[in-house]
C-alpha cells in the first residue's frame, strides 16, 4: 500500500493570484507559529511569524491570520508568483519549551503560468 | 553571510553500516538543533544544542544514534548501525538563542539512503 505520508495537499494556483494555505495546530498551549518554506532539495526557509496576542501579521506578500479558537492559522500569498511554488509548512512552539517547533503536515502550492 | 552547511549532501549506505552527518552552524548562534524528515512529512527535532550542552535529547533513539558538538561550534550526527527506516533527510539548523522565537536558520539537509 502507499503511505500517507507520500500524499501532501495540493494547491494550485494561477500566476498572480492570491494564495491561501490552512493548517489546524494541535496544541492548545501554543503561543508561538512560524511559517517555513521549502523548496525541493533545500531546508526549510523562515517566511513570517506571529505570537498568540495577535491575530493577524503583515510581511512582505504574506499575511498570517491566527484563530486560536479553532486553532487555525493561515498563510495568505499575494500575487502568487512562480518562484512561490514549494511546499509550505507551518510549526508551533510554547513559550518556555525550549523554541522547541512542532511541524505541522506540509501543502504543496504549485503555481500555473 | 555563510547560511548553515551541511555535508555530505548525499549519503548511500548499505544498511548495518555507520554513517556521520557534519554541520556548521551560522556563525554566532549558540543554539543548534538537528531534524529528521521523512518524505513528505514535517522536520521532527532529534536533539538541541545549546552551546557544548545537549538540552533536549529526548526524541533521539540512543540506542543508535549519536550526536556532538564538542566545542559549541560544529556538530556531528552518527547512525550506527544504520537501518532501512534511517533513509530520510537529516537537517540542521541554528539560532542566535535557545528562546521561544529565536528564529531556526536550516542547512540544506544530508539525504541518506540506506539500501
Amino acid at each position: 500500500g502507499e503511505s500517507v505520508g507520500l500524499h501532501l495537499p495540493t494547491l494550485s494556483v494561477q500566476e498572480g493570484d492570491n494564495s491561501i494555505i490552512n493548517c489546524a495546530y494541535s496544541n492548545s498551549a501554543s503561543d508561538y507559529f512560524i511559517w517555513y518554506k521549502q523548496e525541493s532539495g533545500k531546508g526549510p526557509q523562515f517566511i513570517i511569524d506571529i505570537r498568540s496576542n495577535m491575530d493577524k501579521r503583515q510581511g512582505q506578500r504574506v499575511t498570517v491570520l491566527l484563530n486560536k479558537t479553532v486553532k487555525h492559522l493561515s498563510l495568505q500569498i499575494a500575487a502568487t508568483q512562480p518562484g512561490d511554488s514549494a511546499v509550505y509548512f507551518c510549526a508551533e512552539a510554547i513559550t518556555g519549551g525550549g523554541n522547541k517547533l512542532t511541524f505541522g503536515t506540509g501543502t504543496q502550492l504549485k503555481v500555473e503560468l | 553571510e555563510a547560511g548553515v552547511v551541511q555535508s555530505p549532501r548525499y549519503k548511500i549506505i548499505e544498511k548495518k553500516q555507520p554513517v556521520a552527518f557534519w554541520c556548521n552552524p551560522i556563525s554566532g548562534h549558540n543554539t543548534l538543533y538537528w531534524y529528521l524528515q521523512n518524505l513528505g512529512q514535517g522536520p521532527e527535532l532529534l536533539i538541541r544544542y545549546e552551546n557544548e550542552e545537549a538540552v533536549d535529547d529526548s526524541q533521539l533513539p540512543k540506542d543508535r544514534f549519536s550526536a556532538e558538538r564538542l566545542k559549541g561550534v560544529d556538530s556531528t550526527l552518527k547512525i550506527q548501525p544504520a537501518e532501512l527506516g534511517d533513509s530520510a533527510v537529516y537537517l540542521c539548523a541554528s539560532s542566535l538563542g535557545g528562546g521561544t522565537g529565536e528564529t531556526q536558520y536550516f542547512g540544506p539537509g544530508t539525504r541518506l539512503l540506506v539500501l
